[in-house]
């Protein structure tokens, strides 16, 4: 089975900018979540997405957004981009009742 | 307020010898600890989880161990094997919270040939 998959794998932009970031979950995950990682530090937890619903909301500015289609993929965006949103981003599933989410291998948008 | 933590920002273990990373947390709701191993320039991959109602959990060479009287986890590699050298990071959730994970800053562990 294909794990999760991200596009694109790298991005760069510049500040002002937009943004939109793809995800396409495990197949029969439902659940779908964004984690923004910054060097040094643990993922931080932006959003969680289950059955097109906004399940969850991390500490993140309204520039940031979200949605999950009708197939569980999922699309992140993110408005205005400044400097400090250079990061790594992922993406993981999750089957509806299991602790375990498992990772795409993220995308690295940079911001200059 | 960091919720987890890894105290450890890296670790040096020969091939071959058991690699001990640790974590502690705060608050004594979480419902399951993972663990999870990254390689620059992928996505962390899990390796092990354990619930809160256990105290310990094995899957061929990692074993995790939760304590949870000190808030304290810890992830046993045996043997440590080159390929594990990578970052080794600790999650937390709460089923309540939609198992959102909350991480530790991660231990960077490097095994020595």
């Amino acid at each position: 089975d294909a794990g999760v998959t991200q596009s694109p794998t790298h991005l760069i932009k510049t500040r002002g900018q937009h943004v939109t970031l793809r995800c396409s979950p495990i197949s029969g995950h439902k659940s779908v979540s964004w984690y923004q990682q910054v060097l040094g530090q643990g993922p931080q937890f932006i959003f969680q997405y289950y059955e097109k619903e906004e399940r969850g909301r991390g500490n993140f500015p309204d520039r940031f957004s979200a949605r999950q289609f009708p197939n569980y993929s999922s699309e992140l965006n993110v408005n205005a981009l400044l400097l400090g949103d250079s990061a790594l981003y992922l993406c993981a599933s999750r089957r509806r009742g299991q602790e375990t989410q498992y990772f795409g291998p993220g995308t690295r948008l940079l911001v200059l | 307020d960091q919720q987890v933590k890894q105290n450890s920002p890296s670790l040096s273990v020969q091939e071959g010898r058991i690699s001990i990373l640790n974590c502690d947390y705060t608050n004594s709701m979480f419902d399951y600890f993972l663990w999870y191993k990254k390689y620059p320039a992928e996505g962390p991959t899990f390796l092990i989880s354990i619930s809160s109602i256990k105290d310990k959990n094995e899957d061929g060479r990692f074993t995790v161990f939760l304590n949870k009287s000190a808030k304290h986890l810890s992830l046993h590699i045996v043997p440590s094997q080159p390929g594990d050298s990578a970052v080794y990071f600790c999650a937390a959730v709460k089923e309540d919270s939609n198992y959102q994970l909350i991480w530790g800053a991660g231990t960077k562990l490097i095994i020595k040939p």
